[in-house]
Formats: C-alpha cells, sequence, structure tokens
C-alpha cells in the first residue's frame, strides 16, 4: 500500500462547479497534512495546511479525518485558474522532516 | 525576495557519466531538502539537511547518489555513473527549521539520460 494514495483523475469539471479532492494515509503517526499545487511543469507550491479541526481558505476547505486517516480538499465556485495537480502531502514523523508526497489528482476546469 | 534556484534547468547526459545538481536555498532557510520526480508520478525524497546536523541520507536510491551541503547555503547533488532511470525531475526545496510544512520548492532541474 503506498504512504499517500489519492486518485490520480483527472476531474474534469465546467466553471463554476465544486469539486472534491481525497487521500488516504498509511501511517497513523502522521502529524501534519497540507495540500500542494503544481501546475504543469512547474514546481510544487503550498495550497493550505490541514488543520484537525477542518480549515478554509476562500473557496477551499480542508478537512482531516485521523480515525479513518483521510484527507479532503474541497473547491467551490471552479476556475479556469485552478486547473492543476493537487498533491496530498504528509509529515510521518518518522524523525525526518521531509514530507510525503501523493502522485496527484489532476483537475482540468473547462470554460 | 529571491526565491530557490536551481541549475542547470536541463540537463541531457550519456549513460554512464557523472551530473553535478546545483540549488541554493532562499537565505536564512536552515532547512533543505532534495526530491526526485518522474513523469507523472509523485515526489520522492531523496536527502535532508538541518543546520549543522547530519543529513538525513534515507532516500537515496543507491550509492551512486550523493549530496552536500556548505554549512546553510548551496547544497549539491552528484549522481555517479548516472542510468537511463534517473532521468526525472530533481526537485530542491527549503524552510525555516521550524517550519514543516512551508517547504518553497526551486523551480527543478530535468535531467535526461539518453
Amino acid at each position: 500500500r503506498k504512504e499517500v494514495e489519492q486518485d490520480p483523475g483527472p476531474f474534469n469539471v465546467p466553471e463554476g462547479a465544486t469539486v472534491a479532492f481525497n487521500c488516504t494515509y498509511s501511517n497513523s503517526a502522521s502529524q501534519s497534512f497540507f495540500w500542494y499545487r503544481q501546475d504543469c511543469r512547474k514546481e510544487p507550491k503550498l495550497l493550505m495546511s490541514v488543520y484537525s479541526s477542518g480549515n478554509e481558505d476562500g473557496r477551499f476547505t480542508a478537512q482531516l479525518n485521523r480515525a479513518s486517516q483521510y484527507i479532503s480538499l474541497l473547491i467551490r465556485d471552479s476556475k479556469l485558474s485552478d486547473s492543476a495537480t493537487y498533491l496530498c502531502v504528509v509529515n510521518q514523523d518518522t524523525g525526518r522532516r521531509a514530507l510525503t508526497f501523493g502522485s496527484g489528482t489532476r483537475l482540468q476546469v473547462q470554460p | 525576495g529571491a526565491g530557490v534556484s536551481q541549475s542547470p534547468s536541463n540537463k541531457v547526459t550519456e549513460k554512464g557519466k557523472d551530473v553535478e545538481l546545483r540549488c541554493d536555498p532562499i537565505s536564512g532557510h536552515t532547512a533543505l531538502y532534495w526530491y526526485r520526480q518522474r513523469l507523472g508520478q509523485g515526489l520522492e525524497f531523496l536527502i535532508y539537511f538541518q543546520g549543522n546536523s547530519a543529513p538525513d541520507k534515507s532516500g537515496l536510491p543507491s550509492d551512486r547518489f550523493s549530496a552536500e551541503r556548505t554549512g546553510e547555503s548551496v547544497s549539491t547533488l552528484t549522481i555517479q555513473r548516472t542510468q537511463q532511470e534517473d532521468s526525472a525531475v530533481y526537485l530542491c526545496a527549503s524552510s525555516l527549521g521550524g517550519a514543516i510544512g512551508t517547504q518553497y520548492f526551486g523551480p527543478g532541474t530535468r535531467l535526461l539520460v539518453l
């Protein structure tokens, strides 16, 4: 089983749609959770951290379910500029401070 | 301010040759990471430097891979006797020591081994 698993997509949605991505992680001792965004042939950039109580940043909402080892990202009112690959990222608390990245979910927002 | 920079941006080499990739982190960032991303794949952790501590090399795939960092500045990743499976984008990231999540990535070096 992969340490961090995501549906690769692609998710093709019209502008204005609401879309949700899910991610599961294998290590129950994981401490920190994030969503990164990666545009085509670009480097990843932090989109938002994921907190236990859930958190929102504008059109983006992140949720964490520790019991199920599950993370989600909800994007409301999709924009063309949201088209990218969304990476679920976990710090597995193995004593190192590097992050474990999922393979990403590709989103294509269409006009 | 300046972000993380990497050089070269692209590198084409022949199988068996050695390559050296460079990363300049954001000034003041004590932590530096190298990752590898194969086409269509997620990022694989390679190595992590934090200040003057011994680096975490647990992600290096073989002894052909090595990395150095001078103090809290430039890092070089060296791949000896390159193989075709080494073809990938090599990404460097840096962060302030206490901010695990806020890793700032460089644009990467695209390595193609023929």
